[in-house]
């Protein structure tokens, strides 16, 4: 266990649905992100929260809302996804310095949850 | 553009055999980090071994230790005396103050 768990761990969901995926880290970490992994791909980062403040969206579609309440929680709200949505969603979390600047040191990641969008 | 390229999908190895893993990276950066990442069939990725680019020596952890070469821009993974719980995919990974990024993946089978 890397200390970020992330549920549910599976989710089947129509394109027409409402669903949101939780992570939390243990670790006392002040960053933590969102990556999509999609079979044969490279790990896509989708958002990153720094110190509770989103620092980066990569060009995300609106229909993928993230929301972190504190710096050990985030979530990913998800409505009116398409089939091509459905991959593996990864949460992870790391330590940054204190100058606000992102290091992009070592990261920990949950175990993922499996979205398969119908 | 900072990218990272990991030119081998899939790999084998002969249990207690070495094997060498390839990446390379491309960036404008001086300052990073390089990863190595191990994902497990259906389990947590975890990381494996991590390099400092401003580090000449190359980082090793147990039976992992990484060839850096900084002027190429080459990053590569060696396992030594490869045990089955070795087999995974292995991420490459650059991550430094403005980006994070992945390769896709080798999938590394350890042959008993």
């Amino acid at each position: 266990e890397t200390g970020v768990t992330q549920t549910p761990r599976h989710l089947v969901m129509g394109m027409t649905n409402k669903k949101s995926l939780k992570c939390e880290q243990h670790l006392g970490h002040n960053a933590m992100y969102w990556y999509k992994q999609s079979a044969k791909k490279p790990l896509e980062l989708m958002f990153v929260y720094n110190f509770k403040e989103q620092t980066e969206n990569n060009s995300v579609p609106s229909r993928f809302s993230p929301e972190c309440p504190n710096s050990s929680h985030l979530f990913l709200h998800l409505h009116t996804l398409q089939p091509e949505d459905s991959a593996l969603y990864l949460c992870a979390s790391s330590q940054e310095e204190g100058s606000g600047l992102p290091t992009r040191d070592t990261q920990y990641f949950g175990p993922g949850t499996r979205l398969t969008v119908l | 553009a900072q990218t990272v390229t990991q030119s081998q999908p899939e790999m084998s190895v002969q249990e207690a055999e070495t094997v060498t893993l390839s990446c390379t990276y491309d960036t404008s950066e001086n300052n990073y980090y390089l990863f190595w990442y191990k994902q497990p069939p259906s389990r947590q990725m975890i990381l494996v071994i991590r390099q400092e680019a401003y580090k000449q020596q190359n980082a090793t952890e147990n039976r992992f230790s990484v060839n850096f070469q900084k002027a190429a821009k080459s990053f590569s993974l060696k396992i030594s005396d490869s045990q089955l719980g070795d087999t995974a995919m292995y991420f490459c990974a650059f991550g430094n103050f403005n980006k994070f990024y992945f390769g896709s993946g080798t999938k590394l089978n350890v042959k008993p």
